[in-house]
Formats: C-alpha cells, sequence, structure tokens
C-alpha cells in the first residue's frame, strides 16, 4: 500500500513559473527523498531530507519537512519545459531494509 | 553506462506463461530491490537483497513470484503462470549500503510486463 499521498496529483504551469507539490505520511521515518520519473523510464533520485532536517536546496530544488504534520513539500524554482515528468515523495523506513514507501506522485506539464 | 540496467525493456506475454527478467545493478553496490508500478501509482516494493541474501518479501509477492540474486551481482525476477493483474511496470534499483550514511537508490528503467 501506499505511504501517502501526493498533492496536487496533476500541475500545470508556464515555464518560468514555480512548481510545489506536497506530500503526506502517515507513520515515523528516517527519512524523506523526492524522485522524479520521465515517462516510460526509471526514477531519478533529486534530494534527500532527513527526519531530523526541516529545509534543504538543491539547485532550483527546495524541500521542506514537517514531521509534526507529517508532510513534505517540494517547490521547483523556475521551471522549464525539460522539467515534465512525474515527481515522487518516498519515505525511508525506519529499519535497516531502507526499503521506499512511495506516495502516488504529482505529474507536472511545464508548457514552453 | 554503468547505472543499473534491466532486461528486457518489454515483455508481453499470454496469460498462464512463466516470464524472467533480469537486472544488472550499479558494479560496487551490494543491495538490490525489486519494485512494482501500475499506471498512475507510485512504485510498491516487492523485495530486497544484500549481497545474495534476500532478506525481505513483501505480501505483494506471492508464490508465483520468486527472485534471485546467485552470486550477488545480477539479479532475476520469475513470474510463474502470469495473471492479467501482473501487467505492470517492474523497476530494480540499487544501493551501497556501507553500515554508515545512507546512499540513495538508483533505479533502471524497468521491464513494462503486458498479459493477455
Amino acid at each position: 500500500s501506499q505511504q501517502g499521498e501526493e498533492d496536487p496529483q496533476a500541475l500545470s504551469i508556464q515555464e518560468g513559473e514555480n512548481a510545489t507539490m506536497n506530500c503526506s505520511y502517515k507513520t515515523s521515518i528516517n527519512n524523506l527523498q523526492w524522485y522524479r520519473q520521465n515517462s516510460g523510464r526509471g526514477l531519478v533520485h533529486l534530494i534527500l531530507i532527513r527526519s531530523n532536517e526541516r529545509e534543504k536546496h538543491s539547485g532550483r530544488l527546495r524541500v521542506t519537512l514537517d514531521t509534526s504534520k507529517k508532510s513534505s513539500s517540494l517547490l521547483i524554482t523556475a521551471s522549464r519545459a525539460a522539467d515534465t515528468a512525474s515527481y515522487f515523495c518516498a519515505t525511508g523506513k525506519m529499519d535497516s531494509s531502507y526499503k521506499l514507501i512511495f506516495g502516488s506522485g504529482t505529474r507536472l506539464l511545464v508548457r514552453p | 553506462d554503468t547505472g543499473v540496467s534491466q532486461n528486457p525493456r518489454h515483455k508481453i506475454t499470454k496469460r498462464g506463461q512463466n516470464v524472467t527478467f533480469r537486472c544488472d545493478p550499479i558494479s560496487e553496490h551490494n543491495r538490490l530491490y525489486w519494485y512494482r508500478q501500475t499506471l498512475g501509482q507510485g512504485p510498491e516494493f516487492l523485495t530486497y537483497f544484500q549481497n545474495e541474501a534476500q532478506l525481505e518479501k513483501s505480501r505483494l509477492l506471492s508464490d508465483r513470484f520468486s527472485a534471485e540474486r546467485p552470486k550477488g551481482s545480477f539479479s532475476t525476477l520469475e513470474i510463474q503462470r502470469t495473471e492479467q493483474g501482473d501487467s505492470a511496470m517492474y523497476l530494480c534499483a540499487s544501493s551501497l549500503d556501507t553500515g554508515g550514511t545512507y546512499q540513495p537508490q538508483h533505479f533502471g528503467d524497468g521491464t513494462r510486463l503486458s498479459i493477455l
């Protein structure tokens, strides 16, 4: 079963605008990660935030984590057409397997 | 290219047939994971290996599914007596566990299975 839900399910924006995606999860976590998936391809790791961190930046990406609300957000600034993809949050379980529990994803369309 | 490689990319088969997928992880990675992804959903964990040992299997992995990683390198996932519900993308991922800092998983492009 999925760990949580992403919101919105789909997002369409103009190139240059910012895109914000939200993720909620259900159980205690060790870390939360965001992945991108282009159509028909595998997932590409974007960024990881640990449970004791509140915000993290990587290039045009900004991730926040609120463990009290069991939620995270991914902000993509100055979006480009190449950012068009599905974005998934994934939580790392607090056990030795490090298996990932994924949300249902946000499908982002950036119009040129 | 030294990423995770999966073969075949696509497999179409009739219901009731057996299928086998292969995953070649990044060479130094000791952990290997299998996930299944249906259309419009996120991947769901199936099983994982630490070197050649299969350490955990999801309830999703019915008796018709078997996975191996015989020498701690490549892995195979076999589905016997395929059913319509097995149609999905099967993703393989690998990572390096050193007992220290967590390392993210690297995914292959998957094998898309279609059951006729």
